[in-house]
């Protein structure tokens, strides 16, 4: 069965650091995505991305907030300068239109 | 801003009896999928709903998807502990490929 492999799967950093959370959709998927949920709440949508560009963005998904595709396979966001509010797991997914598939998180703890 | 609403919010059941959770929202999907997510671990897809009034079933789980595409149920017959485990329901209103908005999820405990 393919998998969405997202690396790494703890990250601890302090405030203000840069972070990048890695990803590796399914070979065939056309959609990819960033999801995250904080402890205990609900899994909240952040960025989109098809066709080498953001097709949508949640009002989270600030200034702060970057995702790349940098060759055929990974996928990667990157936050630039974290906050405590940071800290949540954030899960990659990928779809081919219905139904997507969802990586195992990184779990990022901002200190 | 589509909200979907998740009922119960928990669930404590005996081994063998049957439950029902409830998806609900004011809007419309155009699709509208049943995860299950493990601690620590992201939401696994068990069933994608597309049509108003479709049925679909994986062996104990029965999913419907209410005639105006709003609602969603999932009903599980004979609980076994091995279905514990958080239910999310999600939807997407647009095309393919548009963004899930998730349900808070029922937590269910299905004791032996």
């Amino acid at each position: 069965e393919p998998e969405v492999t997202q690396t790494p799967s703890h990250q601890v950093t302090q405030m203000g650091q840069e972070v990048i959370l890695r990803c590796v959709p399914i070979s065939n998927h056309l959609y990819f995505y960033w999801y995250r949920q904080i402890l205990g709440q609900k899994v909240e949508f952040l960025v989109s991305f098809y066709n080498n560009e953001i097709s949508e963005k949640s009002e989270i998904f600030d200034d702060q907030f970057s995702v790349e595709r940098p060759d055929g396979s990974n996928f990667t966001l990157k936050i630039r300068s974290t906050k405590l509010e940071d800290s949540a797991m954030y899960f990659c997914a990928s779809t081919r239109g219905f139904g997507y598939t969802f990586g195992s998180g990184t779990r990022l703890t901002v200190v | 801003t589509q909200l979907l609403e998740q009922s119960p919010q928990f669930l404590s059941i005996q081994e063998g009896e049957n439950l029902t959770v409830y998806c609900n929202s004011s809007s419309v999907f155009s699709s509208l999928q049943w995860y299950r997510q493990e601690p620590g671990e992201g939401p696994v897809l068990l069933v994608t709903v597309v049509t108003g009034g479709e049925v679909k079933k994986l062996k104990r789980l029965t999913f419907q998807f209410g005639d105006a595409r709003k609602d969603s149920s999932l009903h599980i017959t004979a609980a076994q502990p091995g279905d514990t485990g958080l239910y999310l329901c999600a939807g997407d209103i647009g095309t393919s490929g548009s963004r899930l908005t998730f349900g808070e999820g029922t937590q269910l405990t299905v004791n032996p």
